[in-house]
């Protein structure tokens, strides 16, 4: 079964320090993944995508996104956290070498980022 | 480009009517879906198009159609509303399924009392 997983709730930083939020997931192939964010009252926004190659992918405002095969992990991570990113954050993930239904995109339940001043 | 645009933005149903929630892109995608959210539930999917004439359900499919006569629309009908159908939905749309990225719309919240 396919699934991915974001562990916390909720994450708590302050600006100017380091932020993580984690994701892990669960396909029988190799995945693609993705990372999501949600500003109040608006829509989904893309930030990064891993389909291949290195591990360590870059995204929009800063983020960025290390692949983890061994540890079936997608953490994101920004190096300096700005209060503009306090949001609602997704991973996702799909499993290519399934059909156009199994092979869809499985989102976790979100993990909501606060950074205070 | 407009990007996805979803209408209404806001929408009060009484149990049992029934209503149209549109979705339209401009960007000739060829892959559109309908999500839900709800709290503490992520995003699940609610029926998927690969392409004009062609859908398929996702993974909450139950009380709602779906058609796709033309690339740029795909609306959601919902038969007879019921309260559990109260969540907020998501238009979205790719160039294909594999590694495109999904630009979503801005939303249509709906309440059924």
């Amino acid at each position: 079964a396919q699934s991915v997983a974001q562990p916390e709730d909720q994450v708590n930083v302050a600006e100017g320090n380091p932020l993580t939020v984690k994701c892990t997931y669960s396909v029988s192939g190799n995945p693609y993944l993705f990372w999501y964010v949600q500003y109040p009252n608006r829509g989904l926004q893309f930030l990064l995508k891993y389909i291949t190659g290195d591990n360590l992918v870059k995204g929009s405002y800063g983020f960025e996104a290390e692949f983890n095969k061994s540890q079936t992990s997608f953490h994101l991570k920004k190096p300096s956290a700005l209060v503009s990113d306090s949001a609602l954050y997704f991973c996702a993930v799909r499993d290519p070498s399934r059909g156009s239904t199994l092979g869809r995109l499985y989102f976790g339940r979100g993990t909501q980022l606060t950074v205070w001043p | 480009n407009a990007g996805v645009t979803q209408t209404p933005k806001f929408q009060v149903l009484k149990t049992g009517q029934s209503m149209t929630l549109q979705c339209a892109q401009d960007m000739n995608h060829e892959y559109m879906s309908w999500y839900r959210q709800d709290p503490g539930m992520g995003l699940r999917l609610i029926h998927y198009s690969v392409g004009a004439g062609i859908t398929d359900q996702g993974e909450v499919p139950n009380g709602y159609n779906v058609s796709r006569s033309t690339t740029e629309d795909f609306p959601l009908r919902l038969l007879s509303a019921a309260p559990s159908q109260t969540s907020v939905y998501f238009c979205a749309s790719s160039r294909g399924q594999g590694a495109s990225e999904q630009y979503f719309g801005p939303g249509t919240r709906l309440t059924v009392t």
